[in-house]
Parts: structure tokens; C-alpha cells; sequence
């Protein structure tokens, strides 16, 4: 079982909507979590990185939110647009070896 | 571009051909790692270097030979490949020891074996 699980797996919205994605980890002990976006046939990019003092980061239109005591992480998209379409994954570090964990991802796709 | 560059960004092989994936960086970092992302399923770590040792090898099968000449340089060589090695080949870099801070993602290199 992967340490870090992402839902939903897929996601259409139309453009103007909200969404919000989850990341539930049981990567331990914990050092950070980032959530990265993934353009189709591209690298990823980071978007946030949250230590363990940290519960809230934004970054424009997407804010990350991080519970680590139950080990939840989630990323809001506010006001969609269609070059939001993209794959966001999570991405969590341990403190003993900085051994990063990576989800599979979120498919989000924003329709016009 | 993020600091970090890849090449070929597309590559067909076949199984009994030779090629070699290429990345560079630009960012001074001094660890540099090659990932494998297949369709839905979580990037796998194959190497890792830092400061041009590598320092991990994660079962990885023998058709792919890293090489790290430099900080700066790093290449995945292949030989001999499998349909089932088709997949989004991505080279990141960081500062070794820190690779929570400013970790950085080339644009890939889509291999399709046939």
C-alpha cells in the first residue's frame, strides 16, 4: 500500500468552479508535504511546500491545507480555469533520510 | 523552462536498439535523481546521485545505466529494452541533503519501445 493516497483519481469541474482535491499519508516521521502540478507531457511544478507548524499555504488561486495530526492534506482550487487542467500530485518527506513519497496523482479536468 | 533540461523530449526505440536520455541543470544544485512515471501510477525513484556518487539504486534492471559526470550532467543510458519500459522518464535535481528545498523537475522525455 502506497504511503501517500490521492483522491478523487479523476476529476471534471466546469470553469468558475471550485474543487477541492485530498491527500491522506502515513508517511512518518513527518517533514513536509508539497502538492505539485503536472501539465500533460510535462514535469511537475511545485505549487506549495508545508512543514509540520504549517496548516494553510496559498499560492494565487490554489490553496493547500495540512491537518498533520490526522495526517490529511487537501488543495482548493478557487475560480477554476481551463489551464488548470492538469494532474496535481502530493508529495510527502520524511525527517530521517528526506525520503520523498509521491502520490499518484489527481486527473482534473476543467471544461468550458 | 524550470532550470532543468531534457533531451530528446521524445524517444522510439526498439528492443534492440542503443540510446541515452540527457539532463542538465542550471540551478547549482549538487544531487540529481531519474524517475519513472507510468500511466496512474506514482513516480518511481530509480537513481540518485550526489556530488557525482551515486547513492541509490532502486532495483533498477540492468538495461538502464545511469552516468552522473558532473553536477551538472546526468544521463540514463538504455539498451535492450521492454515494451513495458514505456513510460515518462523525468530527472530532477536539489541540493544533496536537502532535497526538500527546491527540488525541480525537467519536462521529461516520453519513451515509447516498440
Amino acid at each position: 500500500k502506497n504511503q501517500v493516497e490521492q483522491s478523487p483519481q479523476s476529476l471534471i469541474i466546469l470553469e468558475g468552479k471550485n474543487c477541492t482535491l485530498q491527500c491522506n499519508y502515513t508517511v512518518s516521521p513527518f517533514s513536509n508535504l508539497r502538492w505539485y502540478k503536472q501539465d500533460t507531457g510535462r514535469g511537475p511544478v511545485s505549487l506549495t511546500i508545508m512543514t509540520f507548524s504549517e496548516n494553510t499555504k496559498s499560492n494565487g488561486r490554489y490553496t493547500a491545507t495540512l491537518d498533520a495530526d490526522t495526517k490529511q492534506s487537501s488543495l482548493h482550487i478557487t475560480a477554476s480555469q481551463l489551464s488548470d487542467s492538469a494532474s496535481y500530485i502530493c508529495v510527502v518527506s520524511a525527517i530521517h533520510n528526506n525520503d520523498m513519497r509521491f502520490g499518484a496523482g489527481t486527473r482534473l479536468t476543467v471544461k468550458p | 523552462e524550470t532550470g532543468v533540461t531534457q533531451t530528446p523530449r521524445h524517444l522510439v526505440m526498439g528492443m534492440t536498439n542503443k540510446k541515452s536520455l540527457k539532463c542538465e541543470q542550471h540551478l547549482g544544485h549538487n544531487a540529481m535523481y531519474w524517475y519513472k512515471q507510468s500511466a496512474k501510477k506514482p513516480l518511481e525513484l530509480m537513481f540518485v546521485y550526489s556530488l557525482e556518487e551515486r547513492v541509490e539504486n532502486n532495483s533498477v534492471p540492468s538495461r538502464f545505466s545511469p552516468e552522473c559526470p558532473n553536477s551538472s550532467h546526468l544521463f540514463l543510458h538504455l539498451h535492450t529494452l521492454q515494451p513495458e519500459d514505456s513510460a515518462l522518464y523525468l530527472c530532477a535535481s536539489s541540493r544533496s541533503g536537502q532535497p526538500q528545498y527546491g527540488y525541480t523537475f525537467g519536462s521529461g522525455t516520453r519513451l515509447t519501445v516498440v
